[in-house]
């Protein structure tokens, strides 16, 4: 079954501290791994997408790596701001169908 | 470019009414698509266009219909709202398909109670 697991379903860090979150997936055939940002009330804004072969990329304060082995990816966040406050959801494409985790809910406090 | 814009943004529904969600885009993409988030839940796709006058179903497409008359438009309709349809709908578009390397643009979303 096509499945795209995230943890920790919620976590609360203080501002300038590094988090990461984790997301596992069993979706075959692997086409790309997306990484999304949504703030509350919006729709999710992309922040990368990495194929088979990318083990890591990054966007600014964002990294997201992938192990395509093991069938997990991780997205750091250095230096964490308030702005960071958000849902992050992981998303695996395969074929023509994507497939969304339920998301990551982090919090930073000043 | 404004992106996708969908509307309304909030709508409360009598169970048995109907409604149209309301979404165009500017960017000239090819593929539009419709979810709904539910709590605690991934979203799910409703339904999908690959482009003007091709519609297809997604995973949960019951309760729900869409046309594609325009590039830029692709409207989602619901006939006979049930409480079960409570939930935010996305609407989202794409220059390529999920397996390719393109970005998926989301609009704002309509959150939308039946009661």
């Amino acid at each position: 079954k096509n499945q795209v697991e995230q943890s920790p379903q919620s976590l609360i860090i203080l501002e300038g501290k590094n988090c990461t979150l984790q997301c596992n997936y069993t979706v075959s055939p692997f086409s790309n791994l997306r990484w999304y940002k949504q703030d509350t009330g919006r729709g999710p804004v992309s922040l990368t997408i990495m194929t088979f072969s990318e083990n890591t990329k990054s966007n600014g304060r964002y990294t997201a790596t992938l192990d395509a082995d093991t069938k997990q990816s991780s997205l750091h966040i250095t230096a964490s701001q308030l702005s960071d406050s958000a849902s992050y959801i992981c998303v695996v494409s395969a074929d023509h169908n994507l497939f969304f985790g339920t998301g990551t809910r982090l919090t930073v406090i000043p | 470019n404004a992106g996708v814009t969908q509307t309304p943004k909030f709508r409360i529904l009598k169970i048995g009414q109907s409604m149209t969600l309301q979404c165009t885009q500017d960017m000239n993409h090819n593929y539009m698509y419709w979810y709904r988030q539910d709590p605690g839940m991934g979203l799910k796709l409703i339904y999908y266009s690959v482009g003007a006058g091709i519609t297809d179903k997604g995973e949960v497409p019951n309760g729900y219909n869409v046309s594609r008359s325009t590039t830029e438009d692709f409207p989602l309709r619901l006939e006979l709202a049930a409480p079960s349809q409570t939930s935010v709908y996305f609407c989202a578009s794409s220059h390529g398909v999920g397996s390719s390397n393109e970005k998926l643009f989301f609009g704002s979303g309509t959150q939308l109670s039946v009661l």
